[in-house]
């Protein structure tokens, strides 16, 4: 497909464990954005890259969470020693740069 | 933290009501723009605004962005069962980051048949 793709669109895990959510973001799309959202709230902004550099990380939570986007495509969000108040939905959003996000349906995250 | 405060965060209204939605910040942005978001789907965009005080219509929807470019108004006319979902404005660039697009915590409308 065309659109912005996220895998797993669901992970259920345990306390502690490590998870990993991949975003496959529309070709040609240069800016690519993660957004965290809980249930019935607005995306909280994570961490964006233009290419492969991390152009601002500052919404990242804590030392748990890393982003990398290696060939400035594909990313992934990596979360170690995963905390319950961590379940939420991860949007992956990419852009052309013409102002317009896309974003993905998600990966929703859900830890026991 | 929320840069973006939107009210009414719920309301429930029925099919043929009119509606207005507003988003509110103490920051100025480049644009403004607002998103819809149906449940298991990501938010999609419906519409950007850019200069102080444009109004922009949509069919049923009218967008407006306040003078200052610090606030902005969903008004829906005639509200239809189709139009229920959750409307997320997002405030883009301004002074913190070009780039950069913060949310509004959303407001979850439900129109009833």
């Amino acid at each position: 497909g065309a659109g912005v793709s996220q895998t797993p669109s669901n992970k259920v895990t345990e306390k502690g464990k490590y998870v990993e959510l991949r975003c496959d973001p529309i070709s040609g799309h240069t800016a690519l954005y993660w957004y965290r959202q809980s249930l019935g709230q607005g995306p909280e902004f994570l961490i964006y890259f233009q290419g492969t550099g991390a152009a601002d990380d500052s919404g990242l939570p804590n030392d748990r969470f890393f982003a990398v986007r290696p060939e400035g495509s594909v990313s992934t969000l990596k979360i170690q020693r995963t905390e319950r108040g961590d379940s939420a939905v991860y949007l992956c959003a990419s852009s052309h740069g013409a102002g317009e996000l896309f974003f993905g349906e998600g990966s929703r995250l859900t830890v026991l | 933290t929320q840069l973006l405060e939107q009210s009414p965060q719920f309301l429930s209204i029925q099919e043929g009501e009119n509606l207005t939605v507003y988003c509110n910040s103490s920051s100025v942005f480049s644009s403004l723009q607002w998103y819809r978001q149906e449940p298991g789907e990501g938010p999609v965009l419906l519409v950007t605004v850019v200069t102080g005080g444009e109004v922009k219509k949509l069919k049923r929807l009218t967008f407006q962005f306040g003078d200052a470019r610090k606030d902005s108004s969903l008004h829906i006319t005639a509200a239809q069962p189709g139009d229920t979902g959750l409307y997320l404005c997002a405030g883009v660039g301004g002074e913190y980051n070009f780039n950069k697009f913060y949310f509004g915590s959303g407001t979850k409308l439900n129109v009833k048949p």
